[in-house]
């Protein structure tokens, strides 16, 4: 069954400092990763879509996808305080039927 | 303006009733879900409907049932509730449950069982 982990917990960083969050997935067969954001009682927002192994750019965001080392990263640049939040990823396979599993999340606190 | 539209945004309710979430998406999907998200656990998946049938359900109490009256409803009753069933519900929608599209989210219900 599929697992997925979020490093870490929780993070802070300063305004315009770089955020890395980290991924880890345990099906290798897995195809298709996603990156939601998600404010305070708000739902789930995607941020950026990768399919294949190497980086995914939308905006200040950048996934970077190793299914050889089950990872996948999200690198915020530039963040600002508006983007405090919950960043959750999100993992499944296109084999027919629809599972996404999503780890727990990493709180992010930007600081001005 | 929201595109997934879930009713009540919050709802206090007393061990033991019966509750009904509300859910209905205009973005012309086929295919809907309820994912439920606790301070205990992470979003969990709970049921895939699509073109109003049943795909996938990883919910074991049937205390829990998906009614989808119409192509864009998936409302979520829930029956002798449980302190342990407080948490937010989400209803999301895909285009096509076949493929690996993107999910939309709505913004929850908030379900506090006393």
């Amino acid at each position: 069954q599929q697992k997925v982990q979020q490093s870490p917990e929780s993070l802070t960083v300063s305004e315009g400092a770089m955020a890395s969050l980290n991924c880890t997935f345990s099906d290798r067969s897995s195809d298709n990763f996603r990156w939601y954001r998600q404010h305070s009682g708000k739902g789930l927002e995607v941020l950026v879509s990768i399919f294949s192994d190497g980086e995914k750019e939308e905006g200040s965001f950048t996934a970077h996808l190793n299914r050889a080392s089950l990872h996948v990263f999200l690198h915020i640049r530039e963040p600002q305080p508006s983007d405090s939040a919950l960043y959750l990823c999100a993992v499944s396979m296109g084999t027919g039927g629809y599972k996404v599993v999503f780890g727990s999340g990493t709180r992010l606190l930007v600081s001005p | 303006d929201p595109k997934i539209i879930q009713k009540p945004k919050y709802l206090v309710a007393v061990t033991g009733s019966e509750k009904i979430l509300i859910c209905e998406q205009y973005l012309g999907h086929n295919a809907m879900y309820w994912y439920r998200q606790s301070a205990k656990k992470p979003l969990e998946f709970m049921f895939s409907y699509s073109y109003q049938k049943l795909m996938d359900n990883q919910t074991a109490s049937s205390r829990f049932q998906p009614q989808s009256s119409k192509k864009n409803h998936l409302d979520l009753q829930i029956t002798a509730l449980k302190p342990d069933d407080s948490a937010t519900y989400f209803c999301a929608s895909s285009q096509d449950p076949a493929n690996t599209g993107q999910l939309y989210f709505g913004e929850g219900s908030k379900l506090t069982v006393l």
